[in-house]
């Protein structure tokens, strides 16, 4: 069954650094997200992305948080600059649509980022 | 988006049917009804989605009556590794649509 997969499992850096959290989606989906969330509490929804733009986001989604997809597969979310805050488990998903089968989203395994 | 009700918790026995019941009094005519599973520290895992009536498949039932503001979800035989954490989601196919809206879920624990 093809799955979405995420690298790293687990990523420690230190405030104010930059992070790099990847992903690569089931290869024949065109829309991608990523969700985040903090131990303990729910998932949050970050941002979609659709045709190579932004097409949905939110307040969380600052200025500090950019989305790229650098290729035909990789899926990639940037912190700028990390806060303490900002510790959480990161979801990468994709689907092939969005309304009824096709809108079924499939998450990868998460990313856990840690800000000291 | 329609919001959705949900027990926090449950418990059943291994061997026994579950079933949790989610509330969306607002669900607009366009809106599915999914359930996805979270195990600690893993992503959210699709299990069944529905429009109407009855939806079956390898993993669960889903059950929605005509009026479609509520629905079961229905787990035969639970075993341990079904304890996990149930969310209810309305999706709906219009503006919005692309983002879940995950509340707390149903944190069902199955008892040996």
């Amino acid at each position: 069954e093809p799955e979405v997969t995420q690298t790293p499992s687990h990523q420690v850096t230190q405030m104010g650094q930059e992070v790099i959290l990847r992903c690569v989606p089931i290869s024949n989906h065109l829309y991608f997200y990523w969700y985040r969330q903090i131990l303990g509490q729910k998932v949050e929804f970050l941002v979609s992305f659709y045709n190579n733009e932004i097409s949905e986001k939110s307040e969380i989604f600052d200025d500090q948080f950019s989305v790229e997809r650098p290729d035909g597969s990789n899926f990639t979310l940037k912190i700028r600059s990390t806060k303490l805050e900002d510790s959480a488990m990161y979801f990468c998903a994709s689907s092939q649509g969005l309304a009824g089968g096709r809108g079924w989203k499939f998450f990868g395994p998460g990313t856990r980022l840690t800000v000291l | 988006l329609a919001k959705t009700t949900q027990p926090i918790s449950m418990d059943s026995y291994e061997g026994q049917e579950v079933n949790i019941t989610c509330s969306h009094n607002n669900i607009a005519t366009n809106d599915y009804i999914t359930w996805y599973q979270q195990f600690p520290s893993q992503g959210p895992r699709f299990i069944i989605q529905g429009y109407k009536t009855k939806v079956t498949n390898e993993v669960a039932s889903l059950f929605i009556p005509a009026d479609r503001k509520s629905s079961t979800l229905s787990l035969p035989r639970v075993s341990l590794s079904d304890t996990a954490v149930y969310y209810c989601l309305v999706v709906g196919s219009g503006a919005g649509s692309y983002q879940l809206t995950f509340g707390k879920g149903t944190k069902l624990s199955v008892i040996p």
